[in-house]
């Protein structure tokens, strides 16, 4: 079926950590997008990665589509970071994105 | 940031009652869309256009309907609310099908 999947679903984190999120796709999920959707709710995209790593200050992402998933890495991370952090790729070349569930991060002081 | 508005931010409005929520996009894109937010849900689609005067249904279209007039203005009409419409609903955009979208800042819509 079509799934996204993120793990892990809670991350709780000092700031100054790292972290790395996971999202694994099935077979008829491509072009993977990340986005963050901090505490207003707001979605801010953070990366469009079909395939290999894009880097963005602190933040990186790896796709390997051959395999199936994508890692978001969070270096350093700060308080502003935290809220939820979501995958979501295209079903089978269409139109509508398909979201996972989200991790969400709490960065404390 | 992509420039995409939505009006209003938000809206209380009781069952039975006619909405309209519009979506204002500056980037002269092709393709508009319609997602509801629901905690359990995640984000599903509700309509889109993929030009003016041309809409197709996503996975959640009922009780909903759409019209695009121009490039820049993407409409969502609740013709009957009802409490099950209660939702944050997010507009977005891509300048081509199978790609990278981007989202508006989202409605809280309330129906009482």
């Amino acid at each position: 079926g079509i799934q996204v999947e993120q793990s892990p679903p809670d991350l709780i984190l000092q700031e100054g950590a790292n972290s790395t999120l996971r999202c694994n796709f099935s077979d008829s999920v491509n072009n993977l997008q990340w986005f963050h959707q901090n505490p207003w709710g707001q979605l801010i995209n953070l990366f469009y990665i079909p395939s290999g790593t894009k880097q963005n200050g602190r933040l990186s992402a790896t796709t390997v589509a051959t395999e199936r998933y994508s890692l978001l890495y969070i270096s350093s991370s700060q308080t502003t970071d935290s809220g939820v952090y979501f995958c979501a790729g295209h079903y089978k070349a269409g139109t509508a994105l398909i979201f996972g569930k989200g991790t969400t991060l709490s960065v404390s002081s | 940031d992509a420039g995409i508005t939505q009006s209003p931010r938000h809206k209380v409005t009781e069952t039975g009652t006619p909405v309209t929520l519009r979506c204002h996009q500056t980037e002269n894109h092709r393709y508009m869309y319609w997602y509801r937010q629901d905690p359990g849900h995640g984000l599903r689609l509700i309509h889109y256009s993929y030009g003016v005067k041309d809409t197709d249904k996503g996975e959640v279209s009922d009780g909903y309907s759409v019209s695009r007039s121009k490039t820049e203005d993407f409409l969502l009409t609740l013709e009957s609310a009802t409490s099950s419409q209660t939702s944050v609903y997010f507009c977005a955009i891509s300048p081509i099908t199978y790609n990278e979208q981007f989202f508006g800042p989202g409605t809280r819509l309330t129906v009482l």
